[in-house]
């Protein structure tokens, strides 16, 4: 049983390129969220859907979109990279909003 | 907004001590949740609570929830080596964040052998 699953777990880009970071779970689970974390500033909320089909914004979305593609899958794409944007990103799932998250191995994303 | 706040921020303790880290929410919560995130890891749940005044126990944590809910604890006692990471409180928001969790900054264990 594996969870919450992401991919890549590591990537280097350069300021002004684009990537889609994969999240897929295999829980049933109707909701999933991306966060961002950042030393000192703990979980920060980028998108989150509530259910398949929705998508919300959170606290940071500014530079990122998201797609719900199906239920077990939501993607972040970042259109043109950021260095500020150098961060570790987990995406999270959970039965329903409000409820307890399990959240993936995440991504470590360096932008130069 | 809704802010989730916890101190201290970081505590180092000599192994075998007790550990508590505390969490204050702005607004009334319906529920907090408690989750350990180990370095270099991924948060990982450990406990939710929804009762004003409750208090669970899993093996050396105890988890209390405030009567206002509007607080949280989270005690260790005697603590291990494998209780090192960091500790985070969250919250549901309210009102338009209301389908959103609200992660307090965390807490830092780190335990001297």
């Amino acid at each position: 049983n594996a969870g919450v699953t992401q991919t890549p777990k590591f990537q280097v880009l350069k300021t002004g390129q684009s990537m889609t970071l994969q999240c897929a779970q295999d829980m049933n689970h109707n909701s999933m969220y991306w966060y961002r974390q950042d030393p000192g500033m703990g979980l920060r909320l980028i998108y989150y859907s509530a259910s398949e089909g929705t998508t919300d914004k959170g606290e940071v979305p500014n530079g990122y979109n998201v797609s719900r593609l199906n239920k077990r899958e939501f993607s972040l794409r970042l259109e043109s990279a950021a260095p500020s944007q150098t961060s570790v990103y987990f995406c999270a799932s959970s039965i329903r909003t409000n409820q307890p998250q399990h959240f993936g191995d995440g991504t470590r994303l360096s932008i130069l | 907004g809704q802010q989730v706040m916890q101190i201290p921020q970081y505590q180092h303790v000599q192994e075998g001590e007790d550990f508590t880290t505390y969490c204050n929410s702005s607004t009334t919560l319906s529920n907090i949740q408690w989750y350990k995130q180990r370095p270099g890891g991924h948060p990982v749940f450990l406990i939710q609570l929804v009762k004003s005044g409750e208090v669970k126990k899993q093996k050396r944590l105890t988890f209390q929830f405030g009567e206002a809910k509007k607080n949280s604890s989270l005690h260790i006692t005697a603590t291990q080596t494998t209780d090192v990471g960091t500790y985070f409180c969250a919250g549901p928001g309210s009102g338009a964040g209301s389908y959103q969790l609200t992660f307090g900054k965390g807490t830092k264990l780190s335990v001297i052998p």
